[in-house]
């Protein structure tokens, strides 16, 4: 069964307005979660590292105004697009790793995002 | 540092092999493969962690060099369930995120 649960799996949104995705850890506490993005064709690009109980870590380029992470319990951390742009169309994955060397990372579903 | 995938693209005939790499400039932690469908999340298919180690999963396998800064996926007998996308994502440091290779298309074809 799944092991990251992500919601919803698909959003249309307006421009200026904001989207909250929601992930959850089903199997296991994840004190660390990772959100990455992925454009059509391309690879998947960490945008940044939510750290439960902390401020979340970003990747260059990414800003933390505008995707807004929130990571309040051990099983559930969130990422809020605000003020969507036709441009943050994309495919957004978050994941989990469980503890011990050879644990993958276990990715959610996917929020396929489209903002008109 | 985003590993570097080869090659980009590759169409086979179902029963036919194919080799996918992944390289690093530097020692890695470990190396994980994932297949990726259209429109789908990736599915992990296996970790590599030491040094010249091979991994199964069903009809693939991957090998990990004694450097551990390269790795090669390998599909034997290839089945039209094959197809996808397939991305190798290393790390320097356990339980850090993984940085993704460009990915690699497979198209198996009747």
């Amino acid at each position: 069964g799944a092991v990251v649960s992500q919601h919803p799996s698909r959003v249309i949104c307006k421009s200026g307005t904001s989207v909250k995705i929601e992930c959850r850890s089903l199997d296991f506490q994840a004190t660390t979660m990772f959100w990455y993005r992925q454009f059509p064709k391309q690879s998947l690009m960490l945008m940044a590292t939510s750290n439960e109980g902390s401020k979340a870590t970003y990747e260059q380029g990414v800003e933390k105004d505008k995707f807004l992470i929130n990571h309040a319990s051990l099983t559930l951390s969130t990422l809020t697009v605000t003020s969507a742009h036709p441009e943050d169309s994309s495919f957004y994955i978050c994941s989990a790793r469980g503890n011990g060397g050879r644990s993958p990372l276990h990715f959610g579903n996917g929020t396929r995002l489209t903002v008109t | 540092q985003q590993p570097v995938q080869s090659p980009q693209a590759v169409i086979l005939r179902e029963g036919e092999d194919a080799v996918i790499n992944c390289s690093s400039s530097k020692a890695l932690y470990s190396v994980h493969w994932y297949r990726q469908k259209h429109g789908e999340a990736p599915v992990f298919l296996m970790i590599l962690l030491k040094g010249g180690e091979q991994m199964r999963h069903e009809k693939i396998s991957a090998s990990f060099n004694e450097k551990k800064q390269q790795s090669s996926l390998y599909l034997t007998a290839s089945q039209l369930s094959y197809s996808g996308t397939y991305f190798c994502g290393t790390d320097s440091i356990s339980g850090y995120a993984l940085n993704f290779g460009k990915g690699t298309s497979l198209l198996v074809t009747p």
